[in-house]
């Protein structure tokens, strides 16, 4: 199956700081959405982008099908971006748009 | 509210029993599933559904069952057969693109 691989792993940030998260999938996709997930577990929509860009306050993706990745930028982090954030892809091959999740990234931001 | 609704939000189990996760959503989407995530991971499917009265096996479907007999319910049946089955359980749904999320189920066995 499809193979999702997100970096970095861990992230500590201070509170103001830039960062890039990068999700890299080995095959073809129709999907690809990022999350959040709080300290509750609870997973929060960020963004559906299987190609191109978008951009929602601080937070903005961007997808490269062809190149099979996607970034997601945090800009100006605040304490509440704490938490994981995973990628998710949805193989074109695959039948019931399942989405397969990387291991996710766990971003710490301090004050 | 549209959404999607998981319960109850804990549980425990003795080990031997079955126990039945509930999910439903009134967000009209034709497909559901089911998700679980281990401590410091990501998520692995267990069972999906594209429509009613049909599912699928995922990843992970062993010591499991599901059923779908309406559109907005897909409950997930842990069976005493999962040797493992203390996790944080995700049900999910879509209509072709974007997926949604309920809170999750925390289930532990005791």
């Amino acid at each position: 199956g499809i193979q999702v691989e997100q970096s970095p792993p861990d992230l500590i940030l201070q509170e103001g700081a830039n960062s890039t998260l990068r999700c890299n999938f080995s095959d073809s996709v129709n999907n690809l959405q990022w999350f959040h997930q709080n300290p509750w577990g609870q997973l929060i929509n960020l963004f559906y982008i299987p190609s191109g860009t978008k951009q929602n306050g601080r937070l903005s993706a961007t997808t490269v099908a062809t190149e099979r990745y996607s970034l997601l930028y945090i800009s100006s982090s605040q304490t509440t971006d704490s938490g994981v954030y995973f990628c998710a892809v949805g193989p074109i091959k695959a039948a019931g748009n399942k989405l397969t999740f990387g291991g996710g990234t766990r971003v710490l931001v301090k004050p | 509210d549209g959404g999607i609704t998981q319960s109850p939000k804990y549980l425990f189990r003795k080990e031997g029993q079955n126990v039945t996760l509930s999910c439903e959503q009134n967000l009209n989407h034709d497909a559901m599933y089911w998700y679980r995530q281990d401590p410091g991971q990501g998520l692995r499917l267990i069972y999906y559904s594209q429509i009613v009265n049909d599912f699928q096996k995922g990843d992970i479907a062993e010591g499991y069952s599901v059923s779908r007999e309406k559109q907005e319910s897909f409950p997930l049946t842990v069976t005493s057969a999962q040797k493992n089955p203390t996790a944080f359980y995700l049900c999910a749904s879509n209509q072709g693109t974007e997926a949604f999320f309920g809170q999750g189920t925390r289930l532990t066995v005791v």
